[in-house]
């Protein structure tokens, strides 16, 4: 089955020691998102790729970087993660960059930070 | 500001009954999509419903239906006939249309009573 598919499930990191997430997808979607879920709040946008180009939203701590190296691969890099950037982290794609585009998402790789 | 607003944390309904899931919204668009998303414990989020605001017929998808209101800025969901496999977190999200960026509402939590 075509799918998202985010590694590893759960991802303990020390505070300060750089860490990476990562996404793949068989949708052949041109579109990758990261969104940030912390506990019973809203799923933030973080920033998404179009195709190559990246687009990254204005409020995202510089802390936090994206790689997209082909259609099927993203990977959330955290430079030096502290304590608030706890959460759960959501992958997601859509065909096109359009209202009308539903997202497909993974399962999440929930991030503890010691 | 445009904002989801989801004023139930939480809800319960019996197996079999039906569930209503309010949603709140404010914009000053007159064009935009609604969607639910429903996020099982451990498992992907995944589209429910989604309806197109110019479009006045209420989108229905099986058990699930939305009671859309333009005027009033509501987009309720009722789950009718729930099942145990109706357990998750609900989340609202608007997006205008022309745009990719979601914005969600802070999710309900629906529990199904055998």
């Amino acid at each position: 089955d075509a799918m998202v598919i985010q590694n590893p499930r759960y991802q303990v990191t020390q505070f300060g020691k750089p860490v990476t997430l990562s996404c793949s997808q068989t949708l052949n979607h041109n579109v990758m998102y990261w969104y940030q879920q912390k506990s019973s709040q809203a799923p933030k946008l973080l920033f998404h790729y179009y195709d190559k180009d990246f687009n990254n939203e204005a409020d995202t701590p510089d802390n936090f970087q994206s790689r997209r190296p082909n259609t099927s691969f993203c990977f959330l890099d955290i430079r030096s993660p502290g304590l608030g950037d706890a959460a759960m982290y959501l992958c997601a794609t859509s065909r096109k960059r359009t209202a009308n585009s539903p997202l497909h998402f993974g399962n999440g790789t929930r991030l503890t930070v010691t | 500001a445009q904002t989801v607003t989801q004023s139930q944390p939480e809800m319960s309904v019996q197996e079999a009954e039906t569930v209503t899931l309010s949603c709140t919204y404010d914009t000053s668009e007159s064009d935009y999509y609604l969607f639910w998303y429903k996020q099982p414990p451990s498992r992907q989020m995944i589209l429910v419903i989604r309806q197109e605001a110019y479009k006045q017929q209420n989108a229905t998808e099986n058990r699930f239906s939305v009671n859309f209101q333009k005027a009033a800025k509501s987009f309720s969901l009722k789950i009718s006939d729930s099942q145990l496999g109706d357990a998750a977190m609900y989340f609202c999200a608007y997006t205008p249309s022309g745009t990719y960026k979601y914005i969600f509402g802070t999710g309900t939590r629906l529990k199904v009573l055998a």
